[in-house]
């Protein structure tokens, strides 16, 4: 496996919370620091929670990373028009000595 | 303000090669590691290669090894991606990225576009 898996799609009404997860191994998840990227509409990635769970500055507590052994989940609380994005986990691989990348997951604002 | 601008992209003919450059302002380039991150038109992200701010340290992605290198002049603050023989697959926006904390990419450039087609 070369990469980290995420759910293609993940959607929600104004105000509801979405989680979004990411699959990894020992050899990345299992041993690594996760951090989450988010890609608006036509523009470059922004890092949106490194550490696992650390928001970098001007983030919102609204975005929340947790991880737990092989796999790690980012929420969105209170749901936001503008949150409509891809949002991408990566970690350190061991075993392949380089970064992987989630597969992505776009978020809907219904 | 801290920026990355990448430059370099264009269209080249498969087996062709091109040199892609970043530019790093306003942080001390030396001290940190630094990346390439591609995005096939349509599709997630990859990372293809990093280096150490020293630049002895080096990573490649199996999908680029041996016919990519990357390299970078601190004197001149400037990232650099030598790619040769390349293939279709390998079009995509390219992503200039520092390393920042616990190997989070902290920031990106706003991408140099590489289309490999005949």
């Amino acid at each position: 496996q070369s990469v980290l898996t995420q759910p293609p799609s993940a959607s929600g009404t104004p105000g509801q919370r979405v989680t979004i997860s990411c699959s990894g191994r020992n050899s990345n998840i299992g041993r690594k620091t996760v951090n989450w990227y988010q890609q608006l509409p036509g523009t470059a990635p922004k890092l949106l929670i490194y550490t696992n769970d650390q928001r970098p500055s001007g983030v919102p507590d609204r975005f929340a990373g947790s991880k737990s052994g092989t796999s790690a989940s980012l929420a969105i609380s209170g749901l936001q028009s503008e949150d409509e994005a891809d949002y991408f986990c990566a970690a350190w691989d061991d075993s392949l000595n380089g970064f992987l990348f989630g597969t992505g997951t776009k978020v809907t604002v219904l | 303000e801290v920026q990355l601008v990448e430059s370099g992209g264009g269209l080249v003919q498969p087996g062709g090669s091109l040199r892609l450059s970043c530019a790093a302002s306003e942080f001390t380039f030396r001290k940190y590691a630094m990346s390439w991150v591609r995005q096939a038109p349509g599709e997630g992200l990859e990372w293809v290669s990093g280096i150490s701010g020293s630049g002895n340290n080096i990573y490649y992605a199996d999908s680029v090894q041996g016919r990519f290198t990357i390299s970078r002049d601190n004197s001149k603050n400037t990232l650099y991606l030598q790619m040769n023989s390349l293939r279709a697959e390998d079009t995509a926006v390219y992503y200039c990225v520092k390393e920042g904390p616990r190997d989070a990419f902290d920031i990106w450039g706003q991408g140099t576009m590489v289309t490999v087609s005949s």
